[in-house]
């Protein structure tokens, strides 16, 4: 089973800061087959990436996937009010068998 | 635009049955391509991949869940659902229905893209006496 390790935990950053999360497998993942999500209080997952780089329909170009192998990352470019939220990265393996990462909270500072 | 609405009772005692329903609209549960699939979140805690269907009735479940959950399909209503048994107060969190895209590329290569487009709402299931 691939592990998905995400950090940090929390991110603290005010509006208009960069926020890196990164997210590392405990083996390699197939880059197709990486996505990230991002979760509102009290709403569903929000689909942003897939493919590790590839934007979803209607996000914002301050998202930006990158990372292939083992480590992956998730960029916001300049940090909007309504990017503080918890996001996660999500991987597919030909068990089948799909994981969730923790998840990183980007809080307001 | 596909909407999907989980239904079903928000309270099970524990080691009966939980049972949930997930309605697709503005789209065919039949489409190729898409697995439809349960995710769920204990409170304050993050995502849990259940299971997945395809509309053919093909399955395929994570480990841990594996001998107590069960996905089906009903083309005829547009709808799937989950049976997880002998529930637990562990067993406690919002479930979330969801559209699984297993989409060909062919690219700057080939291969497969694998992702959750679109979900519910999700519905809290408490497991309690």
């Amino acid at each position: 089973e691939t592990v998905l390790t995400q950090s940090p935990d929390t991110l603290s950053l005010s509006p208009g800061e960069r926020a890196t999360l990164s997210c590392r497998a405990s083996q390699i993942v197939i880059s197709s087959y990486l996505a990230w999500y991002q979760q509102r209080p009290g709403q569903a997952p929000r689909l942003l990436i897939y493919g590790a780089s590839s934007r979803a329909s209607g996000v914002p170009d301050r998202f930006s996937g990158s990372g292939s192998g083992t480590d992956f990352t998730l960029t916001i470019s300049r940090l909007e009010p309504e990017d503080f939220a918890v996001y996660y990265c999500q991987q597919f393996e030909s068990s089948p068998r799909l994981t969730f990462g923790g998840g990183t909270k980007v809080e307001i500072k | 635009q596909l909407q999907l609405q989980e239904s079903g009772p928000g309270l099970v005692k524990p080691s009966e049955t939980l049972s949930l329903t997930c309605t697709v609209s503005g789209g065919s549960i039949t489409t190729s391509s898409y697995y439809w699939a349960w995710i769920r979140q204990s409170p304050g805690k993050g995502l849990e991949w259940i299971g997945s269907i395809y509309y053919d009735g093909s399955t395929y479940y994570t480990p841990s869940l594996k001998s107590r959950v069960a996905l089906s399909v009903d083309m005829s209503k547009n709808q799937f659902s989950l049976r997880l048994k002998s529930v637990t107060a562990a067993d406690t969190a919002v479930y979330f229905c969801a559209r699984l895209v297993e989409r060909y590329y062919s690219y700057e290569g080939s291969g497969y893209y694998v992702y959750f487009d679109y979900w519910g709402q999700g519905t809290l299931v408490t497991v309690s006496s």
